[in-house]
């Protein structure tokens, strides 16, 4: 089956501008999770879903960046004025259950410019 | 809070050599711990897990990995290693009471001929 994807592969954008990046999880999944992983780093945890509620947004850095997931399948991550340290690789992943093994899409190369 | 060290940041290796790569964690209940494989432009994905019972874990193309509770350590091997495993290596840790993953810097594999 389709595991999960995350669109758009790569966004560049300038300074100050917003963002969406998407995320379709494994049909079936009702866990999702944001991950961010900067260069030379591992992923660092942003928000984690189950269903269509935000269950632990401690992770996002601040009040600039949002993620929905309205219907519990499809999640955004959103990013208002950004800046040149959001520049990542956002993950997404998805889990049948929470504390299940997760598994993640691609990722969404961001950079801010 | 947990935390996840692997301190080797990159090793070179010689293709049909055995391959060691060394985790370190910081948990205070039973942990869970994975390794996941990152290539160039792709997700992770994982190798394998451990959750309880036996220690000594089997996982994908040909990685095994051991759990030492007395050293905190969740180390990667494998015994013969071809050029595909050239990639980075992430260990993580997470619980049956934390959905979140922790993830260690990781390690960068090279395999030369």
């Amino acid at each position: 089956g389709a595991g999960v994807s995350q669109t758009p592969s790569n966004k560049v954008t300038e300074k100050g501008k917003y963002v969406e990046l998407r995320c379709d999880p494994i049909s079936g999944h009702t866990a999702l999770y944001w991950y961010r992983q900067s260069l030379g780093q591992g992923p660092e945890f942003l928000i984690y879903f189950q269903g269509t509620g935000a269950a632990d947004d401690s992770g996002l850095p601040n009040d600039r960046f949002f993620a929905v997931r309205p219907e519990g399948s499809v999640s955004t991550l959103k990013i208002q004025r950004t800046e040149r340290g959001d520049s990542a690789v956002y993950l997404c992943a998805s889990s049948l259950e929470p504390n299940n093994e997760q598994f993640f899409g691609p990722g969404t190369r961001l950079t801010v410019l | 809070a947990q935390s996840v060290t692997q301190p080797d940041i990159h090793i070179t290796v010689s293709e049909g050599a055995s391959l060691e790569l060394r985790c370190n964690y910081s948990y205070g209940a039973t942990p869970y711990l994975f390794w996941y494989v990152q290539s160039p432009g792709q997700g992770l994905q994982l190798l394998l897990k451990y959750f309880s019972g036996d220690t000594l874990v089997q996982g994908i193309k040909g990685f095994e990995a051991e759990f030492k509770r007395s050293q905190s350590s969740f180390n990667l091997r494998k015994p013969s290693v071809h050029w595909s495993d050239a990639a980075e290596y992430f260990c993580a840790v997470g619980s049956s009471n934390d959905y979140k993953l922790s993830f260690g810097a990781g390690t960068t594999v090279t395999v030369r001929a």
